[in-house]
């Protein structure tokens, strides 16, 4: 069965300090990964999608992810963070098993960005 | 600006009370997902329609919660009858299956059961 860890519950940057937020997924094929974004109190934004092309995924707001199938990771990172990142994030990975693109989410990562 | 957009966008109610939750996918997504986010138990996949026909709602309680497709545009969530552990934002998203299949979140519906 595939799943999703986030490393990290809570992260607090400084506005214009690099973000780096951690996801590691379990899957028995080659899987599809995606970050989402969830503002306070909106829905949920899809930020990018790997699915096997480039494993350097851009995505929007100057968010970008590397798949590495050696160390099963999809870290989502952004050269310098802005006060309009404050968000929490998800790590998602989709399960084909039943025949259907199934989301499996992580417990999501609380970003902070102080000024 | 394609959008799923979802009503009520807040609802409170009283234990034992129906809810009716509804969502209007983007036009043209053939399938509609429910989900249901907890502080406790995070995202949680509750019912998933392709072109409209039911195919997993396993993760949804049965006595008590019903998802239907009445037609394209509309999906319903209803609880019947209500209870304060229901209490949780309720998402819906719609995708076109082929070729990307990306889901796309509404608002969501903040239910509160007193």
């Amino acid at each position: 069965a595939q799943s999703v860890t986030q490393l990290d519950s809570h992260v607090s940057v400084s506005e214009g300090t690099p973000v780096l937020l951690r996801c590691n997924y379990s899957s028995s094929y080659s899987p599809s990964l995606f970050w989402y974004v969830q503002h306070p109190n909106k829905g949920l934004q899809l930020l990018l999608k790997y699915t096997s092309a480039a494993t350097l995924v851009k995505g929007i707001n100057g968010f970008e992810a590397e798949f590495k199938k050696s160390e099963t990771s999809f870290h989502l990172t952004k050269p310098s963070a802005h006060m309009s990142d404050a968000a929490e994030y998800f790590c998602v990975v989709s399960d084909r098993g039943g025949g259907y693109n199934k989301l499996i989410f992580g417990a999501g990562t609380r970003l902070a960005v102080h000024p | 600006d394609a959008r799923v957009t979802q009503t009520p966008r807040h609802k409170v109610t009283e234990m034992g009370q129906e809810v009716t939750m509804r969502c209007q996918p983007i036009l043209g997504h053939n399938t509609v997902f429910w989900y249901r986010q907890t502080m406790m138990q995070g995202l949680e996949l509750l019912a998933y329609f392709r072109n409209r026909a039911p195919l997993d709602d396993s993760g949804m309680p049965k006595d008590r919660f019903s998802a239907e497709m009445p037609d394209a545009t509309l999906a319903t969530l209803k609880i019947q009858p209500s209870e304060p552990r229901d209490s949780a934002v309720y998402f819906c998203a719609s995708a076109l299956e082929f070729p990307t299949d990306t889901q796309y979140f509404g608002p969501g519906t903040r239910l509160t059961v007193l």
